[in-house]
């Protein structure tokens, strides 16, 4: 069965820090691999995914993530963060099997202080 | 853009009780999936459905809840005989068929706002 480690659950940051979000997956097979962000009171969005080609993904508002075939991780990295960065992000696989359900792991609350 | 919704946002039932959930998803996406989140974890799959078939159901899903999607575009799901168990966020997501009306192959699920069910 698959399953998502989010290894960081909760991450306090001041602004113009810099962010990387553990996540390592288990499944042997070809996965896709996503983040999703949601904000305070907000729904679950995507930030960026990655299916195949270049491992180095880059999403909405300045993340990017690294798929790293040999550790089975996908980390997500900011540069800067910023005060609207303040949401919980979680990482989610599922098996490119032509059924989509999305494992989720158990996410990070990112607190980003001015 | 209509993105996918959820009624009603928030459900206050007393145990034993029955509710009932309802998703829209984006008009022109045939899958549809619902999940659910309690505090502190990630969603947790339930089932999904390719238009109005019932494909997969995780064993999550108990004889009391029965989800249907009968004309292949809103879904409902049910639960019976409610237990404070119960008390989640019901999530409900859908994505086009891979392909589907030029859609490039991205998987991407998009979700609605949730359902978040107390069960007192």
């Amino acid at each position: 069965a698959q399953s998502v480690s989010q290894h960081n659950h909760h991450v306090i940051l001041s602004e113009a820090a810099s962010l990387e979000l553990g996540c390592n997956y288990s499944y042997g097979g070809t996965v896709n691999l996503f983040w999703y962000v949601q904000y305070p009171g907000q729904h679950l969005q995507l930030l960026l995914k990655y299916f195949s080609g270049d491992p180095l993904v880059k999403g909405i508002k300045g993340f990017e993530a690294e798929f790293i075939k040999s550790k089975f991780s996908f980390n997500l990295r900011k540069p800067s963060v910023q005060w609207s960065d303040t949401a919980e992000y979680f990482c989610a696989v599922n098996a490119d099997t032509g059924f989509q359900k999305l494992v989720f792991g158990t996410g990070t609350r990112l607190l980003v202080s001015p | 853009d209509t993105g996918v919704s959820q009624d009603p946002r928030h459900k206050i039932t007393k145990r034993g009780q029955n509710v009932t959930f309802r998703c829209d998803p984006i008009s022109e996406h045939n899958r549809l999936y619902w999940y659910r989140q309690t505090l502190g974890q990630g969603p947790e799959f339930l089932t999904y459905f390719q238009n109005e078939a019932q494909l997969e159901k995780s064993r999550l899903l108990s004889d009391r809840f029965s989800a249907e999607r009968p004309k292949g575009s809103f879904s409902t799901l049910e639960i019976q005989r409610t237990e404070q168990g119960d008390s989640a966020m019901y999530l409900c997501a859908s994505s086009p068929q891979p392909g589907q009306g030029g859609h490039p192959i991205s998987y991407e699920q998009y979700f609605g706002p949730g359902t978040r069910l107390t069960v007192t």
